[in-house]
């Protein structure tokens, strides 16, 4: 059972390049969210989706874009990135089909900078 | 919105106790745990709706006081496995968002 699976696990970026960040959980679960967590800032919820077609901001979402493919997959777009970017991002789950729900499940990260 | 979480490091020798405190500026719906370990996912320890109960997991619990809007996380007996950096998650109603303190660095020496 390999749970919340991110792709990749770093990543260096120029400035004004883009690229996405993958997600899968196999789960089976409806809720699934972004995160990004910086020294000293604790982690600040970017997007969630609490089901299939479906996604809302949270507290940061300037700069990003979402897409929930499935209900497996649920994949977060930098289209032109900037250092004030580089963090390391999550990708979590819940069961939950309503939100705000806990995530209950993160991916292992990734590792993202900008030059 | 996001918690305040109190200490913010302590250093603990095996078999001591801690309390890390969860306190929010607005009422609360739920808070939740997490324990992060340096360079790893943060893990879901336990969640605490509104209702004042308190939870168990292993030998950490915690309780959640509404009227106070603050929970606070117990670590008792601690071990060497318990470092890491603890964060609470607070749900306000009506909001969209949960937000997270943060954190509580939490090392335990032999």
């Amino acid at each position: 059972n390999a749970g919340v699976t991110q792709t990749p696990k770093f990543q260096v970026l120029k400035t004004g390049q883009s690229m996405t960040l993958q997600c899968a959980q196999d789960m089976n679960h409806n809720s699934m969210y972004w995160y990004r967590q910086d020294p000293g800032m604790g982690l600040r919820l970017i997007y969630y989706s609490a089901s299939e077609g479906t996604t809302d901001k949270g507290e940061v979402p300037n700069g990003y874009n979402v897409s929930r493919l499935n209900k497996r997959e649920f994949s977060l777009r930098l289209e032109s990135a900037a250092p004030s970017q580089t963090s390391v991002y999550f990708c979590a789950s819940s069961e939950a089909s309503f939100l705000p729900q806990p995530p209950q499940h993160f991916g292992d990260g990734t590792r993202l900078s900008i030059l | 919105q996001q918690p305040v979480q109190s200490p913010q490091a302590v250093i603990l020798r095996e078999g001591e106790d801690a309390v890390i405190n969860c306190s929010s500026s607005k009422a609360l719906y739920s808070v939740h745990w997490y324990r992060q370990k340096h360079g790893e996912a943060p893990v879901f320890l336990m969640i605490l709706l509104k209702g004042g109960e308190q939870k168990g997991h292993e030998k950490i619990s915690a309780s959640f006081n509404e009227k106070k809007q603050q929970s606070s996380l117990y670590l008792t007996a601690s071990q060497l496995s318990y470092s890491g950096t603890y964060f609470c998650g607070t749900e306000t109603p009506g909001a969209n968002n949960l937000f997270f303190g943060t954190g509580t660095r939490l090392t335990v020496i032999p």
